[in-house]
Parts: C-alpha cells; sequence; structure tokens
C-alpha cells in the first residue's frame, strides 16, 4: 500500500514535443502529490505539486492531472526542451504526523535538440 | 539548497570499515530526512528525525543508523560498510508549509 508506481523508465522526446510521465498509487490516505526534477549530480528539486481536491495544476510548460478515483496522476511538459533533460521522480505523502514521503522510481527524459 | 550542506561529497572506502556522512542545516528546521538513491529504486527512506535525540526507522534501515546530538546536524552511520551501501545518500529537510521537502547534493558513496 505504500508504493508509489512510475512509468515509463526513460522516455525520448523530440524538442517542442509533449513528455508524459505517469505514476499511481495504492494508499489512499497520500495527500499532496509533488513531482521533483533532478539534473546529474544534484539534489532533486521540487518542480511542482498537487493536492487531491484539484484535478490539474499547471504551472508554466509543467502541468500536473489528478484523477483521485483511479489512483493516478501524471506530469505533462508541453513543448519540450533539451534544458528539460533530467530525471523526473514522482511522490506522494501524507502531511500530518511524521510525513514520510514515498517516491516512484523515476523516469529519465532525454529532448532531443 | 535551504541551508543544506552535506559531507564528504565523495567517499571510498573498504568493505567492513565504518562510515559516517553527515548532514548540517542552517535553518531551524525539526524534520530530517537520509535517502539513499539506487537505479531502478528511485529514493528510499533510511531513517528520518523528528527532533533531537528523535529518530526512527524508514523503509530500508538495515545496517544504518542514526544520531541527532543538535537541531543542526543530522548523522548517517554505516557501522561496517557492505558493497550492497553503495549508493548517492540525500539528506533532505521538510518545509515549513509540512508539504515540501528540500534536498541537499549527496554524498557518493563506494565501498569497494
Amino acid at each position: 500500500q505504500q508504493q508509489v508506481k512510475q512509468s515509463p523508465q526513460s522516455l525520448i522526446v523530440q524538442k517542442g514535443g509533449i513528455s508524459i510521465i505517469n505514476c499511481a498509487y495504492e494508499n489512499t490516505a497520500f495527500d499532496y502529490f509533488p513531482w521533483y526534477q533532478q539534473f546529474p549530480g544534484k539534489g532533486p528539486a521540487l518542480l511542482i505539486a498537487i493536492r487531491p481536491d484539484v484535478s490539474e495544476k499547471k504551472e508554466g510548460r509543467f502541468t500536473i492531472s489528478f484523477n483521485k478515483s483511479a489512483k493516478q496522476f501524471s506530469l505533462h511538459i508541453m513543448d519540450s526542451q533539451p534544458g528539460d533533460s533530467a530525471t523526473y521522480f514522482c511522490a506522494a505523502s501524507i502531511t500530518s504526523g511524521t510525513y514520510k514521503y514515498i517516491f516512484g522510481t523515476g523516469t529519465r527524459l532525454k529532448v532531443l535538440a | 539548497d535551504a541551508g543544506i550542506t552535506q559531507s564528504p561529497r565523495h567517499k571510498v572506502t573498504e568493505t567492513g570499515t565504518p562510515v559516517t556522512l553527515r548532514c548540517h542545516q542552517t535553518e531551524n528546521h525539526r524534520y530530517m530526512y537520509w535517502y539513499r538513491q539506487d537505479p531502478g529504486h528511485g529514493l528510499r527512506l533510511i531513517h528520518y528525525s523528528y527532533g533531537v535525540k528523535d529518530t526512527d526507522k524508514g523503509e530500508v534501515s538495515d545496517g544504518y543508523s542514526v544520531s541527532r546530538s543538535k537541531t543542526e546536524d543530522f548523522l548517517l552511520t554505516l557501522e561496517s560498510a557492505t558493497s550492497s551501501q553503495t549508493s548517492v545518500y540525500f539528506c533532505a529537510i521538510r518545509g515549513r508549509d509540512n508539504e515540501k521537502l528540500f534536498f541537499g547534493s549527496g554524498t557518493q558513496l563506494s565501498v569497494l
């Protein structure tokens, strides 16, 4: 029940295309769903996040779509750029108590110029 | 980087030796975490702390211990390093909004 399943493991997209990464969770107690972006040699950095009371959140070229009934959420990167090439992690957490974060296994995105 | 410093940044050690990694924060955050990152496994929680001398186990705690004697420092110790502990280790702190995690730059540990 603690798992967050992420797919695909790797993704290659042409510049200007749309990158889509999917995640699924099981524990309905999760109430915060962030996406992290990680460049080589760096720590993960928060990219965008959503709460389950909304179905979509957009920040610039990055959009999270959230389907509560299906227990799935996805990251869409519009107009993908070579600078977006990085590893992306989804996560799910319960924002109370000891507040553990559960991460997906990561997606390595490469955007071709 | 939310004032997080990890040291050392890189370390090579031999099997059976003890290793201590340090995480230092400057912003007086209560919650601190140690994760390891491995290909195909993402980020897995080793131990976390919710205050001075208050720590608990994560999902991959075997072979690791932690200590937090001061708010600003969270130490991760491998009592007797094994090759399976070769990994990148990240420290993280919980933001004051109780939502975001902020990560350090990581420690690359190689156990030969």
